[in-house]
C-alpha cells in the first residue's frame, strides 16, 4: 500500500460545479498536511495546508480526519482556471520529510 | 523577491555520460529538497539538507546519484553514468522550517533527458 494515495481521476466538472477530492495516508504519526497545485508541466505551488479544525480559502475547503488517516479538499463553484492536478502531500511523522500522492487531475468544462 | 531558480531547464545527455543539476535557494530558506517527478508520475523524494545536519539521502536511488550544499544555499544534484531510466524531471525546493510544517517552494525543474 502506498503512503499517500489519491484517486488519479480525471475528475471532470461543469463550470460552477463543486468537487471534493480524498487523499488516504498510511502513517498515523503524520502531522503536517497540505493540498499542492500542479499545472501541466510546471512546479507545484502550495494551495493551501490543512489544519486540525478544518479550514476555508475563499471557495477551497480542506479538513483532516485523523481516525481515518484521510483529508479532503472541495472546491466551490468550479472555475476553469481550476483545471490542474492537485496533489496531496503529508510529512512522514516526526521527519522533515514530505511525501506526495500521485495527484488528482481535475478538468473544469465550459 | 527571488524564488527557487534552476539550471539547466532541459538537458539532454547520452547514457553513460555524468550530469550536475543545480538550484539555488530562496535566500535565508534553511531547508532543501530535491524530488523526481517522471512523466505522469507523483513526486519522488531523494534528499533532503537542512542547515548544518546531515542530508537525510534514503530517497536517492542508488550510489550513482550524490547531491552536496554549499554554504548552506547552492546545491548540486550529480548523476554519474546516467541511464534511459533517469530520464525525469528533477525539482528541488526550498523552505523555511516552522512549528505549523514547512511551505516548499519548487523551483521550475530541470527536464533530464538520458538517450
Amino acid at each position: 500500500r502506498k503512503e499517500v494515495e489519491q484517486d488519479p481521476g480525471p475528475f471532470n466538472v461543469p463550470e460552477g460545479a463543486t468537487v471534493a477530492f480524498n487523499c488516504t495516508y498510511s502513517n498515523s504519526a503524520s502531522q503536517s498536511f497540505f493540498w499542492y497545485r500542479q499545472d501541466c508541466r510546471k512546479e507545484p505551488k502550495l494551495l493551501m495546508s490543512v489544519y486540525s479544525s478544518g479550514n476555508e480559502d475563499g471557495r477551497f475547503t480542506a479538513q483532516l480526519n485523523r481516525a481515518s488517516q484521510y483529508i479532503s479538499l472541495l472546491i466551490r463553484d468550479s472555475k476553469l482556471s481550476d483545471s490542474a492536478t492537485y496533489l496531496c502531500v503529508v510529512n512522514r511523522g516526526g521527519t522533515y520529510k514530505y511525501i506526495f500522492g500521485t495527484g488528482t487531475r481535475l478538468k473544469v468544462l465550459a | 523577491g527571488a524564488g527557487v531558480s534552476q539550471s539547466p531547464s532541459n538537458k539532454v545527455t547520452e547514457k553513460g555520460k555524468d550530469v550536475e543539476l543545480r538550484c539555488d535557494p530562496i535566500s535565508g530558506h534553511t531547508a532543501l529538497y530535491w524530488y523526481r517527478q517522471s512523466l505522469g508520475q507523483g513526486l519522488e523524494f531523494l534528499i533532503y539538507f537542512q542547515g548544518n545536519s546531515a542530508p537525510d539521502k534514503s530517497g536517492l536511488p542508488s550510489d550513482r546519484f550524490s547531491a552536496e550544499r554549499t554554504g548552506g544555499s547552492v546545491s548540486t544534484l550529480t548523476i554519474q553514468r546516467t541511464q534511459q531510466e533517469d530520464s525525469a524531471v528533477y525539482l528541488c525546493a526550498s523552505s523555511l522550517v516552522t512549528g505549523r510544517g514547512n511551505e516548499q517552494f519548487f523551483g521550475p525543474g530541470t527536464r533530464l533527458t538520458v538517450l
